[in-house]
């Protein structure tokens, strides 16, 4: 499939983990890049590669990835991270997708 | 401090075509590994990527658009345009553009700066 799959939404408890994935066969070579959207607001770019966090992402927030799977997780959410995450790669041809997006909720 | 901002009109009628411009600043578009990318969002819905151009001026459009896009990159180096033809009521989105970066013996590749966005509705 040329596209990425995301749940369309998924709840966690106040201070417990939750994982985001993302499905997709391009992430077998290429690296996804995770983004947190808040209503109103611009994406912001918290995870890229396999684990890295951008400058100022609470560390929290954490990637891995597993054959054509990309997930993202977050280690005791706070009702700060009540947004929606997005999931962003590209193919051998350049092109370049978003998943459909996760609502996260927090409970 | 790196900055990008979308302008353009707030309003287009259908079949007009859209010019939207990328202003940035921070850095310049002529570094290796570096692009400017243009994302859309229709109101409620998920974020699509439309067109990238990157610093070699190797141009990447969405398979679905590219018949409507066009990317070009100013000799000023620090804007970006975007245009779209045949603009219909479901173009009705906020559009971004953002920096890409490409580091491909990492095979990785990122949006790592946003501009704020820019609506614009189509409609008669």
């Amino acid at each position: 499939s040329s596209e990425l799959t995301q749940d369309p939404a998924v709840s966690v408890a106040l201070g417990q983990t939750v994982r985001i994935t993302c499905q997709g066969d391009r992430l077998r070579r290429y690296y996804a890049s995770w983004y947190q959207q808040k209503p109103g607001q611009a994406p912001i770019l918290v995870i890229l590669g396999k684990d890295r966090r951008p400058s100022g992402i609470a560390d929290r927030f954490s990637g891995s990835s597993s054959g054509d799977t990309a997930s993202l997780t977050i280690t005791g959410a706070q009702a700060e991270d009540e947004a929606d995450y997005y999931c962003n790669s590209r193919d051998s041809s350049g092109d370049h997708v978003f998943g459909g997006g996760t609502k996260l909720t927090v409970l | 401090q790196i900055t990008l901002k979308e302008s353009g009109p707030t309003l287009v009628k259908p079949t007009q075509t859209l010019t939207l411009t990328c202003t940035f600043s921070g850095f310049s578009l002529s570094v290796s590994g570096l692009g400017v990318g243009w994302i859309r969002q229709p109101p409620g819905k998920a974020l699509e990527w439309l067109a990238l151009i990157y610093w070699d001026d190797d141009k990447r459009y969405s398979p679905s658009l590219k018949n409507r896009l066009s990317i070009t990159k100013e000799k000023s180096n620090d804007q970006v345009v975007l245009t779209m033809t045949n603009m219909d009521p479901v173009d009705t989105a906020t559009y971004y553009c953002a920096r890409r970066v490409v580091v491909a013996a990492e095979s990785l590749s990122y949006f790592d700066y946003w501009g704020q966005g820019t609506l614009v509705t189509v409609s008669s």
